[in-house]
Formats: structure tokens, C-alpha cells, sequence
């Protein structure tokens, strides 16, 4: 069946630091990649996609490369900010018993501190 | 459109109560999904219907869950009766096929 795993936090970095979150999956056919953003009391919010191998997905600063050779997908950001402090989701949508069924990882969550 | 819209956004009950959870689909969605998030478990796909129509329930924990969608803006979610280990964010997501679920606010039962 259809899976992510992505990497256990919680993370926690300094304010302007480097993040990387690993995203591994498994899938039959070619899945649409996302990475989901959920804040604390909220629901999940779409933080950027990709549907093809080779596509950067981009929004606020935070990037992701579908890389079909190695079945990742790793959110990056150049400089993290305080209000950057979430959960971060990895999923793909893919066939599953003739439907479209988003597939979720267990979330990491990241600490941002000034 | 006001995106995916859940009620209550809390409820707290007694053990052995039913509860009903309640959810709007952005309009024109043709899938709907049920979500439980908790701490031990993580998010966890309930049910999902397409056009309306069920099609996979293998997620619902025990026969105490149920879910109907009479018509294609409006979704519950029931559990009769509630025990306390329901206790969870239940989440109601909809979306086009092959594209970006939405998600909506969630509703944060607590069973005592």
C-alpha cells in the first residue's frame, strides 16, 4: 500500500537557522506530492506540492523537490522564523482501490526559538 | 467560499453519550474525509466517500462510529456511545480528485 515516513521531531532550532525535514514514500503509479502546515488549534493548510518528478514546490520560503529516482520529497528553508513553529505534514495522493486517497506521515514538529 | 466548515469546534460529554459531529465540504468537492488526530496515534483516515457515497470505512474504529453523507454539502460524523478513550481532534477534509485535501477547523471532543 501507500506510505510516508518522515523524519521524528520534534525539531528545534535557533531563528535564522537551516531546516530540513526528511520525506520518504512509497507509492504505486505517480503520486501528487504535499507538505501541510497545521499550527496549534488549527487544522491542516496546504504549504506547497508538487505533481511530477522534478517539480520545486515553493510558498513563504519553504521548498521541496519531487525526486521520483530516490522517492523524496525534504522540506527545506533557508532561515527559519519563530512564527515558522508547527507541525509540518509530508502526504502524497495516490490511486488506492480505484480512488484518490491522500496518504499522511505522522507530522514533525518544529520549535523555533528566537 | 468560507473553505471546510466543522461544528462544534468543542464538545465535551459523558461517557456513554452520543455525539454528532457536523461538517460542510467546500462546494463543488466531490471527496469527503474523516480524520481523528491524537498524540499516540497520529492522524488517522476514518472513512471517506466519493459523490456522496461511502467507500471505505476500514479506518472506523468500532461499530460505535458511523458516518453519513445525505447530500453533497453536509457530513456527520456519530459515535453512540461515546467512551472516554474517543477523546481526539476529529477532522473533516474534502478535495477534487488528485488534488490537495482541505481541511476544516476540527472539533476537539473530550469524553468523560
Amino acid at each position: 500500500g501507500n506510505s510516508v515516513t518522515q523524519m521524528e521531531g520534534p525539531v528545534t532550532l535557533s531563528e535564522e537557522a537551516f531546516l530540513t525535514i526528511n520525506c520518504t514514500y512509497t507509492a504505486t503509479g505517480y503520486p501528487s506530492l504535499f507538505w501541510y502546515v497545521q499550527y496549534p488549534g488549527e487544522g491542516l493548510q496546504l504549504l506547497l506540492k508538487a505533481t511530477k518528478a522534478d517539480d520545486k514546490g515553493s510558498n513563504k520560503g519553504f521548498e521541496a523537490t519531487y525526486r521520483k529516482e530516490t522517492t523524496s520529497f525534504h522540506l527545506e528553508k533557508g532561515s527559519v522564523q519563530v512564527s515558522d513553529s508547527a507541525v509540518y505534514f509530508c502526504a502524497l495522493s495516490a490511486v488506492s482501490g480505484g480512488s484518490y486517497i491522500p496518504t499522511f506521515g505522522r507530522g514533525t514538529s518544529l520549535i523555533v526559538h528566537p | 467560499d468560507a473553505g471546510v466548515i466543522q461544528s462544534p469546534r468543542h464538545e465535551v460529554t459523558e461517557m456513554g453519550q452520543e455525539v454528532t459531529l457536523r461538517c460542510k465540504p467546500i462546494s463543488g468537492h466531490d471527496y469527503l474525509f474523516w480524520y481523528r488526530q491524537t498524540m499516540m496515534r497520529g492522524l488517522e483516515l476514518l472513512i471517506y466517500f466519493n459523490n456522496n457515497v461511502p467507500i471505505d470505512d476500514s479506518g472506523m474504529p468500532e461499530d460505535r462510529f458511523s458516518a453519513k453523507m445525505p447530500n453533497a454539502s453536509f457530513s456527520t460524523l456519530k459515535i453512540q456511545p461515546s467512551e472516554p478513550r474517543d477523546s481526539a481532534v476529529y477532522f473533516c477534509a474534502s478535495s477534487l480528485e488528485n488534488t490537495e485535501a482541505f481541511f476544516g477547523q476540527g472539533t476537539r471532543l473530550t469524553v468523560v
